[in-house]
């Protein structure tokens, strides 16, 4: 089944600098690439998201970057913020029998200091 | 248009109890899921009904039934609660397009907080 590798398992950077968030996987028919924020005790909420046929894809401040051939992908946050704080998850995505089953990584805690 | 919704939020139990959670979704998606997310890792799917009528095992189903009662409903339930079932568990749904379009993302409730003693 599919495996999703995620680093690092924290990340401290100063407001206005950039994150930068790596995933790879291990099924090449994966061919959705979501990004979730979840902040202390909220749901994941959808931040980003992208599709095999793409290799990036910005909404402002954020990227993401994927490399079908290397099996990675990648969120770049740009100018930090204090309300970037949160823990960040990336997923592969399967269609089986229908449905998408989704895979996450363990997660990367990230904390921007003022 | 409140998207998913889970109940109860907060639950404790005893040791071979049994209760079930319950997940609505008013988005008219055709596919739901029951997450279960442990302390300092990811989510980990526990069951999925593609459509109406269906259901299928995740990668953790042990202990776990689920009900896809109609396209709005998924509940999960637990026979006999055992304390390694004490997590946060997270009902989703979604479109997912037979035909051209592709994946859609998943959308999440706020999550049952569930303690077992």
């Amino acid at each position: 089944g599919e495996n999703v590798e995620q680093h690092p398992s924290t990340l401290s950077v100063q407001e206005g600098d950039s994150a930068v968030i790596k995933c790879t996987y291990s099924d090449s028919a994966s061919n959705y690439f979501p990004w979730y924020k979840q902040e202390l005790g909220k749901r994941p909420q959808l931040i980003i998201d992208i599709r095999s046929n793409v290799g990036e894809k910005k909404d402002q401040r954020i990227a993401v970057t994927l490399n079908k051939t290397a099996k990675h992908f990648s969120l770049h946050i740009t100018e930090t913020q204090p309300e970037d704080s949160a823990v960040y998850f990336c997923a592969a995505t399967l269609i089986i029998q229908g449905a998408q089953k989704l895979v996450f990584g363990q997660g990367t805690r990230l904390t921007i200091n003022p | 248009n409140a998207g998913v919704t889970q109940t109860p939020k907060f639950q404790v139990l005893k040791t071979g109890q049994s209760m079930t959670l319950q997940c609505a979704q008013d988005m008219n998606h055709n596919s739901m899921y029951w997450y279960r997310q442990d302390p300092g890792m990811g989510l980990r799917l526990i069951y999925y009904s593609a459509s109406e009528g269906t259901t299928d095992k995740g990668e953790v189903p042990n202990g776990y039934n689920v009900s896809r009662l109609n396209k709005r409903e998924f509940s999960l339930r637990l026979e006999s609660a055992a304390p390694s079932q004490t997590s946060v568990y997270f009902c989703a749904s979604s479109v997912v397009a037979t035909h051209g379009g592709g994946n859609q993302p998943q959308h999440f409730g706020d999550g049952t907080r569930l303690s077992i003693l």
